[in-house]
């Protein structure tokens, strides 16, 4: 009974490398997506998804790009890593019609230098 | 613009009283509300969640009230217990395409002291 399942846990990056923070989740669930947490400012919502195929922006987009070519991954890359993209990152996921409960992954921790 | 806010970063408890943390949201198209408790290097997990058809919503030690006409609402926790020790988050999403869509508060960390 996996859940959500991000990797990888920690990661330290250099200003202006790249790399992909990988989710799945063996849910079947439809909706996916990502969400940062900063101190003092709860979890803000990157990119989702409500289902292969079907990615959208939330709120604090700039600098990531998702895909969700299958139902049960959703990599977020990093184009081109900032310091101030130094921060916790959750993946979550939800069924797509049973209510609003979301489940989210145990987070990724990314530092940029 | 914060649509979500906890005003309180932190709460302190004796043990087996009532915690009551507080949550106030601005947009007025919100319909759903959630909260949310997180344990230092883990992920949230869900607690309990109220419609915005309803004032009251209870689970065991859990309740929330929700109050549309303020625009706020509070979690209840009674009695208090050591292992509530963590952080707090409510959410608000508005309508069913909003529904992935969770708009956070900042968090209040609540301290369970024996």
């Amino acid at each position: 009974n996996a859940g959500v399942t991000q990797t990888p846990k920690f990661q330290v990056l250099k200003t202006g490398q790249s790399m992909t923070l990988q989710c799945a989740q063996d849910m079947n669930h439809e909706y996916m997506s990502w969400y940062r947490q900063d101190p003092g400012m709860g979890l803000r919502l990157i990119h989702y998804s409500v289902g292969a195929g079907i990615t959208d922006q939330g709120e604090v987009p700039n600098g990531y790009n998702v895909s969700r070519s299958t139902t049960e991954d959703f990599p977020l890359r990093l184009l081109s890593a900032a310091p101030s993209q130094t921060s916790v990152y959750f993946c979550a996921s939800r069924v797509g019609t049973a209510g609003n409960t979301i489940y989210f992954g145990e987070g990724s921790w990314l530092t940029v230098v | 613009d914060q649509q979500v806010k906890q005003n309180s970063p932190s709460l302190s408890v004796q043990e087996g009283r009532i915690s009551i943390l507080n949550c106030d949201y601005t947009n007025s198209m919100f319909d759903y509300f959630l909260w949310y408790k997180k344990y230092p290097a883990e992920g949230p997990t869900f607690l309990i969640s109220i419609s915005s058809i309803k004032d009251k919503n209870e689970d065991g030690r859990f309740t929330v009230f929700l109050n549309k006409s303020a625009k706020h609402l509070s979690l209840h926790i009674v009695p208090s217990q050591p292992g509530d020790s963590a952080v707090y988050f409510c959410a608000a999403s508005a309508g069913i395409g909003g529904a992935q869509k969770l708009v956070f508060g900042q968090g209040t960390r609540l301290t369970i002291n024996p």
